[in-house]
């Protein structure tokens, strides 16, 4: 069984604060990593693709990296704003398909 | 242009009796995956369409089943249901198949059943 583990699982944030959440997956059969952004009442949004180990990549102020031989990356956000407040899912890719397999997600609540 | 459209939005249905889900793709979309969400459970991965054939099936019973169509249009069928079948249910398509595209998710059905 394939498991995708995210935490913290919810964290609670001042407006300002630069906040970051890991996402572990297994360092095998890696093919692709994926950030969405889910907000209440809305559809998830993706936020990054990620392919090759190193991989950095960046969306204003949220960025994120990619450690495949280790199986771990990191989301994070700069500045947090009350808007950057939702659910942040990662999934996981084990083959050159569209099935994703998708951790429980990090829910951050943002505080003016 | 628009989005990955999904009906209808809610649904209740009581147990044993089926339901069908629909869900369009945005424009150009080929690939088309469906997920279920249910409380204390992140997305669960249903199955994967491309040019009409399912490429990947998911962890689920023969009750749930899918199916798309020349237009990339997909609709998934859940057969006897039970009442741990009610959740949400997203449908997601990308461009084609790789990993490597990001996947538009439609709003999704909520269904309930009774």
């Amino acid at each position: 069984i394939l498991n995708v583990e995210q935490s913290p699982q919810s964290l609670h944030v001042q407006e300002g604060d630069s906040t970051n959440f890991t996402c572990s997956f297994p360092s095998s059969n890696f093919y692709a990593l994926h950030w969405y952004r889910w907000e209440t009442a809305k559809s998830p949004e993706a936020l990054f693709v990620m392919t090759l180990n190193g991989d950095e990549k960046k969306k204003g102020r949220i960025s994120a990296t990619l450690n495949t031989k280790e199986g771990y990356s990191y989301l994070y956000i700069k500045g947090s704003q009350p808007e950057d407040s939702a659910t942040y899912l990662c999934a996981y890719a084990s083959g050159n398909t569209g099935k994703l397999i998708f951790g429980q997600g990090t829910t951050l609540q943002v505080k003016p | 242009k628009a989005g990955v459209t999904q009906t209808p939005r809610y649904l209740i249905k009581t147990r044993g009796q089926q339901v069908t889900l629909s869900c369009s793709p945005i424009s150009g979309h080929r690939s088309v995956s469906w997920y279920q969400q249910t409380p204390g459970q992140g997305l669960q991965f249903l199955f994967e369409y491309f040019s009409e054939t399912q490429r990947n099936k998911g962890n689920f019973p023969g009750r749930f089943s899918g199916r798309q169509f020349s237009n990339s249009r997909s609709e998934m069928n859940v057969s006897t249901l039970e009442l741990g079948d009610s959740a949400l249910y997203l449908c997601a398509s990308s461009l084609d198949v790789t990993v490597n595209q990001p996947q538009h998710f439609g709003d999704g059905t909520r269904l309930s059943i009774l």
